[in-house]
């Protein structure tokens, strides 16, 4: 399979403090990628889902003020934590894929911790 | 919305045993995808399903898909330890939808 790669792979920032996640996909490109958000011991639950070179489309519920999400290439995208508070500590994981017809490929994770 | 729906949410298993975790979801989807997920860790492709009445296998794991039924299942044959994960299946309509998952534990 297509090779997708997430850095950090482990943060620890500060309460108030913005943090940014990249997601690659080292052997293609990109046009939507998937940013999703695992709580210990829960599924993953979609946040956005970002097409290159528009705005991210955001699940209900999630903040885009507060998770600033940038499709800027197509084998590049980035998630900002902004003003970060420990509720946002969680396990982050993004996807990516080439079309809607092809499967997309997941990041190892970021594990987030906010102290 | 689509909904996506998985049981059981907890198996503990003897070493040996056979058992058939379930996924039933709402609508009519492209496709439907199995994962595996290590504690600590990001998800591992087992596979992908995509017409009605595919099957497919790998090792002592297998998948199928009842598209009419919006339902698919990942049977477990003569279970050993290195089993032992949390399994999801996905739906894909549009976006890509998790079911709640299956905490499986294998017992010597």
């Amino acid at each position: 399979g297509a090779v997708v790669s997430q850095h950090p792979s482990r943060v620890i920032c500060k309460s108030g403090t913005s943090v940014k996640i990249e997601c690659r996909s080292l052997d293609f490109q990109a046009t939507t990628m998937f940013w999703y958000r695992q709580f210990p011991k829960q599924s993953l639950m979609l946040m956005a889902t970002s097409n290159e070179g528009s705005k991210a489309t955001y699940e209900q519920g999630v903040e885009k003020d507060k998770f600033l999400i940038n499709h800027a290439s197509l084998t590049l995208s980035t998630l900002t934590v902004t003003s970060a508070h420990p509720e946002d500590s969680s396990f982050y994981i993004c996807s990516a894929r080439r079309d809607p017809n092809t499967e997309a490929f997941f990041g190892q994770g970021t594990r987030l911790t906010v102290v | 919305e689509l909904k996506v729906e998985q049981n059981p949410l907890f198996l503990s298993m003897q070493e040996g045993k056979n058992y058939t975790i379930y996924c039933n979801y709402s609508t009519t989807s492209d496709r439907l995808y199995w994962y595996r997920q290590d504690p600590g860790k990001s998800l591992e492709s087992l596979f992908v399903l995509l017409s009605n009445g595919a099957v497919k296998q790998e090792g002592r794991l297998m998948a199928s898909l009842d598209t009419k039924a919006r339902l698919s299942t990942l049977h477990i044959t003569a279970a050993v330890h290195d089993l032992s994960a949390t399994y999801f299946c996905a739906v894909v309509y549009n976006d890509m939808r998790f079911g709640a998952g299956t905490r499986l534990t294998v017992k010597p």
